[in-house]
């Protein structure tokens, strides 16, 4: 079975560039959520979307936005790139959010490096 | 808000040797408890759970007690081996808000 898979693997932009990141989730998971997680520290939350509706969003700017599509995929779009949006950016998916019993399974991460 | 508090590190031992890393969290109501791995340049794999207090997680000789008491979950293998050698996570989750500590990262030599 596939895992939970992200695209690109690794990502350079400039400051002020926007960037798009993809997510498939596992077969037959609807929800998604996306993290950022800095060099030497945890996982911080950034969206979840569950059945296409944002069910929960961290404490992040309004640069950065999501969707989740009919197939459950999910983009996250940052604008205006800051150097310290470098990170490496993690999408899990679960069945569903509000159990919580339901583990998370992550992909393997998009890394971007804003320069 | 609900929050983890995991050792800090860098945590270094010996193959074979007892490994403890604590972990206590902060919640208005009865999560579950996760310990996530993130080996070098991959993302994080599960490693245990336990849905309630007094549940035990295992897997690979690992091992976590959800305490209540104490709001604890601290991680335990009796024998770790280099291939151990990673970042540990302990995480917690409660209806659709996962918080995660900020890692320990765990070097076995040989």
């Amino acid at each position: 079975d596939a895992g939970v898979t992200q695209s690109p693997t690794h990502l350079i932009k400039t400051r002020g560039q926007h960037v798009t990141l993809r997510c498939s989730p596992i077969s037959g998971h609807k929800s998604v959520s996306w993290y950022q997680q800095v060099l030497g520290q945890g996982p911080q939350f950034i969206f979840q979307y569950y059945e296409k509706e944002e069910r929960g969003r961290g404490n992040f700017p309004d640069r950065f936005s999501a969707r989740q599509f009919p197939n459950y995929s999910s983009e996250l779009n940052v604008n205006a790139l800051l150097l310290g949006d470098s990170a490496l950016y993690l999408c899990a998916s679960s069945l569903a959010p509000t159990v919580s019993s339901y583990e998370q399974y992550f992909g393997p991460g998009t890394r971007l490096t804003v320069t | 808000g609900n929050s983890v508090t995991q050792m800090e590190g860098p945590v270094t031992l010996s193959e074979e040797a007892f490994l403890t890393i604590n972990c206590t969290y902060t919640a208005t109501g009865y999560p579950s408890l996760f310990w996530y791995v993130q080996y070098p340049g991959e993302g994080l794999q599960l490693l245990l759970k336990a849905t309630k207090a007094d549940d035990k997680g295992s897997n690979k000789g690992f091992e976590a007690t959800y305490r209540k008491e104490t709001t604890s979950f601290h991680l335990e293998k009796g024998s770790v081996q280099v291939s151990d050698s990673a970042v540990y996570f302990c995480a917690l989750k409660e209806n659709n808000d996962m918080r995660f500590g900020a890692g320990t990262r765990l070097t076995v030599k040989p």
